[in-house]
């Protein structure tokens, strides 16, 4: 079973560049995530889908644009790569809250790792 | 808003000591409340789950009861092991339509042998 795969592992840029990270799942589920984790700052929402065709801004969300594709992918775009946004970036899946279902537990991607120099 | 707040590490203990890891939450209605593992290089993977008030969630010698009077779900293990040596984290899902998953800040458990 794939889960939440994500690419590329590991990336640098350079300051001003661009790019995309992407995430996709095979769980059918409605929710998808995008944190970043820094050294002691645990995990950081950046951007969230509570399901297809919806999204919305997390806690840190500037610097930062997402597409919800299709149900499958959730992808996370920086327009102009900043050293600030050094961080290993997690995507995340899960079944829709306050729906009944019991099972809404969170499925990790294993990281990207990206530095910005 | 619902949140989550569990104790600041890290935490260093010797093998086989017991281990305690304190969450608490607040949030409205009844929601579904999850302790997930991190270790070295890796994602964040579910260690035990607890959807409703009174249950216990159980996993690899960890356990946590759901206790909607004192709002906590705090994490024990009876005897660690160096193998349990990583990043914990205490978390909910709300019970409204489209709550988003809220985590805690995480606890670095070290255990020295």
């Amino acid at each position: 079973n794939a889960g939440v795969t994500q690419t590329p592992k590991f990336q640098v840029l350079k300051t001003g560049q661009s790019m995309t990270l992407q995430c996709a799942q095979d769980m059918n589920h409605n929710s998808m995530y995008w944190y970043r984790q820094d050294p002691g700052m645990g995990l950081r929402l950046i951007y969230y889908s509570a399901s297809e065709g919806t999204t919305d801004k997390g806690e840190v969300p500037n610097g930062y644009n997402v597409s919800r594709l299709n149900k499958r992918e959730f992808s996370l775009r920086l327009e102009s790569a900043a050293p600030s946004q050094t961080s290993v970036y997690f995507c995340a899946s899960s079944e829709l809250a306050g729906t009944g279902a019991l099972n809404t537990e969170a499925f990790f991607g294993q990281g990207t790792r990206l530095t910005v120099v | 808003g619902n949140s989550v707040t569990q104790m600041e590490g890290p935490v260093t203990l010797s093998e086989e000591a017991f281990l305690t890891i304190n969450c608490t939450y607040t949030a409205t209605g009844y929601p579904s409340l999850f302790w997930y593992v991190q270790y070295p290089g890796e994602g964040l993977q579910l260690l035990l789950k607890a959807t409703k008030a009174d249950d216990k969630g159980s996993n690899k010698g960890f356990e946590a009861t759901y206790r909607k009077e004192t709002t906590s779900f705090h994490l024990e293990k009876g005897s660690v092991q160096v193998s349990d040596s990583a990043v914990y984290f205490c978390a909910l899902s709300g019970s409204s339509r489209g709550n988003k998953l809220v985590f805690g800040a995480g606890t670095i458990l070290r255990v020295k042998s």
